[in-house]
This record gives C-alpha cells, sequence and structure tokens, in this order.
C-alpha cells in the first residue's frame, strides 16, 4: 500500500499568514495516463471533508486562490496563504493513483 | 444539485453485522465511483472500498474479508455491509463521490458506535 506521510501534524498560525502543509507518499503517484491523482481536503471542526484541490494544483469548485498546490512524483506541497479563520481545521492530502487509495495522517491548523 | 446521505443504525453489537445505505442524488451510479471511507474518534480517514461505476468492487485489503459493497442503481442507493464488528470499527461512516476531480462529493456521515 502506498503511505502517504505528512508533516507536521498540526501548525499554530495567526490570521493573515502563510503556512504550508508537506505530504510524502512511498511510490510515484503518476498514473498510466499521465496524470497525478494527489488530492488535498480540508475538514473542518464537525464537519465532513471537502475537496479543496485535485490532481496536484487544480482549485476544486469554490475553493479560493489563496490555496495552493505544488509538487510532483512523491513530494507534494499546499500553500495557504493569507490564512482566514475559516481555514482551521485537519488538512489531508489522498491518492488515488493506487488501490487501495491512501489519506495521509493529517495536518491540523490551529489559531496561535 | 449532487448530494449522497448515509443512513443506518447507530448501535451494533459486537461481532454482529452493520449495514449502512447511501442515497444518492443529482447523479447516476453508473456514471460516477461512489467510495466508502470511515475514521475512528479523533483519528484519521481510512479508505474502505468502492463501487465502481461498472458495478466491480474493490476492497481494502484488511477489510476485505468482512466487507461488502452493492448497490441498487434503480433506486440510487449503495449498501456497505460489514460483519464481524468489532469496537475498533466504532466511527463515523462516510460515503463519497470520486471522479478524475478527487473525491468531490461527500456525505455529512453517520456515526456507529459497536457497545453491547
Amino acid at each position: 500500500d502506498v503511505v502517504m506521510t505528512q508533516t507536521p501534524p498540526s501548525l499554530s498560525v495567526a490570521i493573515g499568514q502563510s503556512v504550508s502543509i508537506s505530504c510524502k507518499s512511498s511510490q510515484s503517484l503518476v498514473y498510466s495516463d499521465g496524470k497525478t491523482y494527489l488530492h488535498w481536503l480540508l475538514q473542518s471542526p464537525g464537519r465532513s471533508p471537502r475537496r479543496l484541490i485535485y490532481q496536484v494544483s487544480n482549485l476544486g469548485s469554490g475553493v479560493p486562490d489563496r490555496f495552493s498546490g505544488t509538487g510532483s512524483q512523491k513530494d507534494f506541497t499546499l500553500k495557504i496563504s493569507r490564512v482566514e479563520a475559516e481555514d482551521l481545521g485537519v488538512y489531508y492530502c489522498a491518492q488515488t493513483t493506487h488501490v487501495p487509495y491512501t489519506f495521509g495522517g493529517g495536518t491540523k491548523l490551529e489559531l496561535k | 444539485q449532487v448530494q449522497l446521505k448515509e443512513s443506518g443504525p447507530g448501535l451494533v453489537q459486537p461481532s454482529q453485522t452493520l449495514s449502512l445505505t447511501c442515497t444518492v442524488s443529482g447523479f447516476s451510479l453508473t456514471s460516477y465511483h461512489v467510495h466508502w471511507v470511515r475514521q475512528p474518534p479523533g483519528r484519521g480517514l481510512e479508505w474502505m472500498g468502492v463501487i465502481w461505476n461498472d458495478g466491480n468492487t474493490g476492497y481494502n485489503s484488511p477489510l476485505k474479508p468482512r466487507l461488502s459493497i452493492s448497490r441498487d442503481t434503480s433506486k440510487s442507493q449503495v449498501f456497505l455491509t460489514m460483519n464481524s464488528l468489532q469496537t475498533e470499527d466504532t466511527g463515523i461512516y462516510y460515503c463519497n463521490r470520486m471522479s478524475p476531480l478527487g473525491f468531490d462529493y461527500w456525505g455529512q456521515g453517520v456515526m456507529v458506535t459497536v457497545s453491547s
């Protein structure tokens, strides 16, 4: 199974600050079609997860452009510019290149 | 609009069988894959399995001996059945829709507690 390692496990931030979250996979996430199925999700407190970014760098519908994703092969990063209160929660990376699909352990974003 | 909603018993006794239903609207089960993901209390997400748009299924290996996913396309429903439940199966169970654009829609989740 592909192991997804997220760091850091938690982040304490001030509103307006920028932060980055790392996600590393144990195998390349490039699929046979040439695409990379690495996604980022946010789970706000008490809510279901929701998609933020799909295929490394594409913003989901309605997601503000303060969010951006970069990376390739096995090394990926989510960046949040100018954190707002609504951004707090747990961020997960997820890969859907290899079955079984797997998630990172999560990064909890909290207010400083 | 696209919606998914999980339903099922909130409490299951140890060693018994869990049966959950995911009722979808706004899309066809023959066009999209539907996955089940669970989350133990205070912990992360675990992919359980999928029913692909063609009706085939895939399961996470540790759960495969106990897990079955099926569907009724006429009712727009996906079913999860898992037997021999233990306390470590306690958690929130989510169904979600997947496309090449990732897990784009999630249900609200259903809390399942395994306890006598």
